[in-house]
């Protein structure tokens, strides 16, 4: 079955914070995506990556960075988290070239005081 | 700017009737396009992909393609307040001087009475 899981469900973190989160997927896909979700905006891209030490900027890559070391992990990095950092992120993995199906985590609901 | 547009909703209908949700989309070239159902709380599950004009069948869920017109549906059968759930379409568009990548429309709403 189909499996991609995120580190945390749910997080707080605290202004000026280095915050990580990490994707797994155990599908051998060669896609990673971060996404954040916040109500009225819908899904916005951050970064995406096709291959081991690849990485793509998204839509909104301000204040964030990305690693992909393995091929089945991706992490998320904020630098220094601010409160305009609250939301849901959720990871995604798909096969192949891009522009197959992609497979989302659970997603981690991150809230910055 | 690429855009894939959906009614917000919330689309309301019966139990057993059939839901129909819309989507249009800018990019003409577009290859892939997607259903995703998102329960409140929940991350996006896939439901649907189609990739050629037509219908695509599968259980309830029926996905239509029309590419001259740019649009793309996904029809529910049957629908069970078990449905109840925002649906988001998605479009990949191929590769491009602006780079390629799948948008996501922001969802509809959909809430079956029972």
């Amino acid at each position: 079955d189909v499996k991609v899981t995120q580190s945390s469900r749910y997080l707080v973190k605290r202004t000026g914070e280095k915050v990580f989160l990490e994707c797994v997927q155990d599908m051998d896909h060669e896609n990673m995506f971060w996404y954040r979700q916040d109500p009225g905006l819908g899904l916005r891209l951050i970064y995406f990556s096709y291959d081991v030490k690849m990485k793509e900027k998204g839509d909104i890559p301000e204040g964030y960075s990305v690693s992909r070391e393995k091929k089945e992990r991706f992490s998320l990095i904020l630098e220094s988290a601010s409160t305009n950092q609250t939301s849901m992120y959720l990871c995604a993995s798909s096969r192949g070239r891009l522009g197959y199906e992609q497979f989302f985590g659970p997603g981690t609901r991150l809230t910055v005081l | 700017q690429k855009e894939v547009e959906q009614n917000s909703g919330p689309l309301s209908v019966p139990e057993g009737a059939i839901a129909s949700l819309n989507c249009t989309y800018s990019d003409r070239v577009s290859q892939s396009f997607f259903w995703y159902r998102q329960y409140s709380g929940k991350s996006p599950e896939l439901i649907m992909s189609i990739y050629s004009n037509g219908d695509k069948e599968d259980g309830r869920f029926t996905a239509q393609l029309n590419k001259a017109s740019q649009y793309v549906s996904l029809l529910i059968r049957d629908s069970q307040p078990s449905d109840s759930a925002t649906y988001l379409c998605a479009v990949h568009c191929p590769p491009n001087t602006g780079g390629f990548k799948t948008i996501f429309g922001a969802g509809t709403r959909l809430f079956v009475k029972a």
